[in-house]
């Protein structure tokens, strides 16, 4: 079974607009986080947010909000005031607890277009 | 600067021609890891290392060999090259620790095997 969903392949946005990139994790560890990276054109990865089981609250960093919603295992991702630079693929990824804490679990990705 | 380095950062090679690409970080981090990235799979683990002389397969290590004789360098050896490892490769690091330590990433080495 998938551990980590990401459902959208490709999603199309106006600039300016705010975007949810979705995704649904599978694991009974109860310890374990949420992670979205970036990948431009260029190909590097850049970390944009991280989200732990046992936060309360959503984690925000500037642009960037995590929606999490525990009960139904989804992290989704939302940009608000979308810019032309936003425009990349998107993974999300998960690493779980003491025993998989060696490694991350990557989706698919989702090829995020900000259109002017 | 903080950093993972990776070269070659773009190699063409043709089958079986043994190669290494090389990995370093400049953080004094334990844990260091061999991802390969392909179109609709997102990322896979290939190796990963948590100290010095302590490697152990990932989900996807078969043609694939590596060794951590130094904290800081962390290679990856493809001693028979296949056309089926085409593909972008990154090398991470992280600190020692539970789950919420972020994982830093070299800028990726793009592999073609004819």
């Amino acid at each position: 079974a998938q551990k980590i969903t990401q459902t959208q392949p490709g999603m199309f946005v106006q600039e300016k607009e705010a975007v949810t990139l979705d995704c649904t994790y599978d694991t009974s560890d109860p310890s374990y986080g949420l992670f979205w990276y970036k990948q431009p054109s260029s190909g590097e990865m850049i970390f944009l947010i991280y989200q732990g089981s046992y936060d309360q609250q959503n984690a925000t960093e500037g642009r960037y909000s995590l929606n999490f919603q525990k009960a139904r295992k989804s992290a989704n991702l939302v940009i608000s005031a979308s810019q032309l630079g936003d425009s990349a693929m998107y993974f999300c990824a998960m690493r779980e607890g003491l025993q998989g804490a060696q490694k991350l679990v990557f989706g698919q990705g989702t090829r995020l277009t900000i259109n002017p | 600067e903080a950093q993972v380095t990776q070269n070659p950062r773009y190699l063409i090679t043709v089958t079986g021609k043994k190669l290494t690409v090389t990995c370093s970080q400049n953080m004094n981090h334990e844990y260091m890891s061999w991802y390969r990235q392909d179109p609709g799979l997102g990322l896979r683990q290939i190796y990963y290392s948590m100290n010095v002389e302590v490697t152990d397969k990932g989900d996807v290590p078969e043609g694939y060999k590596v060794s951590r004789k130094e904290k800081r360098n962390f290679p990856l050896i493809l001693e028979s090259p296949s056309p089926n490892q085409t593909s972008l490769y990154f090398c991470a690091s992280r600190v020692r620790g539970f789950v919420l330590y972020e994982q830093y990433f070299g800028p990726g080495t793009r592999l073609t095997v004819t």
